[in-house]
Parts: C-alpha cells; structure tokens; sequence
C-alpha cells in the first residue's frame, strides 16, 4: 500500500556536525516531496521541497536529494545547530491531491 | 500576520457528544486540509479540499466530516465521537493544490471519554 517511512526514529548527533535524514516511500505516483520540521508543541513547519523531476535541490543549511529508482529521499543538515532539534517528517504528494507523511525522526542536537 | 488558526486548542468531551473544529486562513489559499497526529504514527490526512464547495478522503475518513463553504474556513466536524478519536488535530493551508507548501495551524488536541 502507500507508505511514507523513515529508516532510523532517532539521530543524535554532535553541535556542528552534518546530520542526514532519510526517507523511503513507496509510491511511483508521488509526483512532489516535503520536509517538515515540527517543534514541541507546534505544527509542522516547511523547510524544503522537491518535484519529481530533480534529484537535488538546497536550500539554507538544507539539502533534499531524491532518488527515485530506490524511492529514497534524505534531508541533510549542515552544520547541525542546537535549534535544529526537533522532529523532522517526510511526505509525499500524489497529483496535487492526497499528503502522506511519513512517522518521523527525532533529531537530538548534543552541545 | 499569514497563519491558520484552529480553535478550541484543547477540548474533553464525551462518547457521543457532536463537536466542530474550526480552522481558518487568512492567505486566500485554495487548498486546505485535516490531519490527525497519534505517537509513532506520524501525521495522517483524514480530508482535504481543492477548493470551495470541493473537499475528498485522506486516508483516514471515518467518522469525520467537514465542508468549505467559504474558502477560508474548513471545519471539521465529529458528529459521533469515540474514544479512538482522541488525538491531537492540524489543519493546514496551501497555494494552489497540494503540491506547495502547506501552513499548519497550531492543533487541537482532543480527548473523547
């Protein structure tokens, strides 16, 4: 069936280090791709997306790569800051119409 | 100030009891939609709407209803509640269809007993 899933629940890693997360899904359709980044007691925030049609895109501190002939995407952070501690979710897109997210993966941030 | 508001923000109510969400935007944006965040289960689409007057199942439909006669608003309503309701609620905004960014609202978390 549809699915969104992360490989790892949890990442720790070290202030100023690179943190990489991944994701894989399962639907060819999924035409569109976010990272949502979600703090306690908020909603989720966007950080970046991609379409089906790149492999990478980056942003601020932020780079989505796509590969769709292993249907993975992975969000990198670079230089891993205290405030980037959170919950980081992946979905997908179908056709402009449904949003599946994936379970999420808590990254701690160590000083 | 761009945001979607939800209210209540904290609700307790009763098996049975019928309750409305509310969720509103003040973006003029076309797409809006309702997901339900439950621990480990990350966050799953119960309805979305393209559009005024047009609205579809996410993924988890059952026992939620919602309409959009205006397009800033898209309530979601529990005509029903059960227990396995209880959890906390986003709705969120989009440009468009699904495929820009959405703008969460800050949920509501809900507990049916």
């Amino acid at each position: 069936g549809e699915s969104v899933g992360l490989h790892l629940p949890t990442l720790s890693v070290q202030e100023g280090d690179n943190s990489i997360i991944n994701c894989a899904y399962s639907n060819s359709a999924s035409d569109y791709f976010i990272w949502y980044k979600q703090e306690s007691g908020k909603g989720p925030q966007f950080i970046i997306d991609i379409r089906s049609n790149m492999d990478k895109r980056q942003g601020q501190r932020v780079t989505v790569l796509l590969n769709k002939t292993v249907k993975h995407l992975s969000l990198q952070i670079a230089a891993t800051q205290p405030g980037d501690s959170a919950v980081y979710f992946c979905a997908e897109n179908i056709g402009g119409f449904k949003t599946i997210f994936g379970a999420g993966t808590r990254l701690f941030v160590k000083a | 100030e761009a945001q979607v508001t939800q209210n209540p923000r904290y609700l307790i109510t009763v098996t049975g009891k019928k309750l409305t969400v509310t969720c509103s935007q003040n973006m003029n944006h076309e797409y809006m939609s309702w997901y339900r965040q439950d621990p480990g289960l990350g966050l799953r689409q119960i309805y979305y709407s393209m559009n005024v007057e047009v609205t579809d199942k996410g993924d988890v439909p059952e026992g939620y209803k919602v309409s959009r006669k205006e397009k800033r608003n898209f309530p979601l309503i529990l005509e029903s509640p059960s227990p396995n309701q209880t959890s906390l609620y986003f709705c969120a905004s989009s440009l468009g269809t699904g495929r820009n960014e959405q703008y969460f609202g800050p949920g509501t978390r809900l507990t049916v007993t």
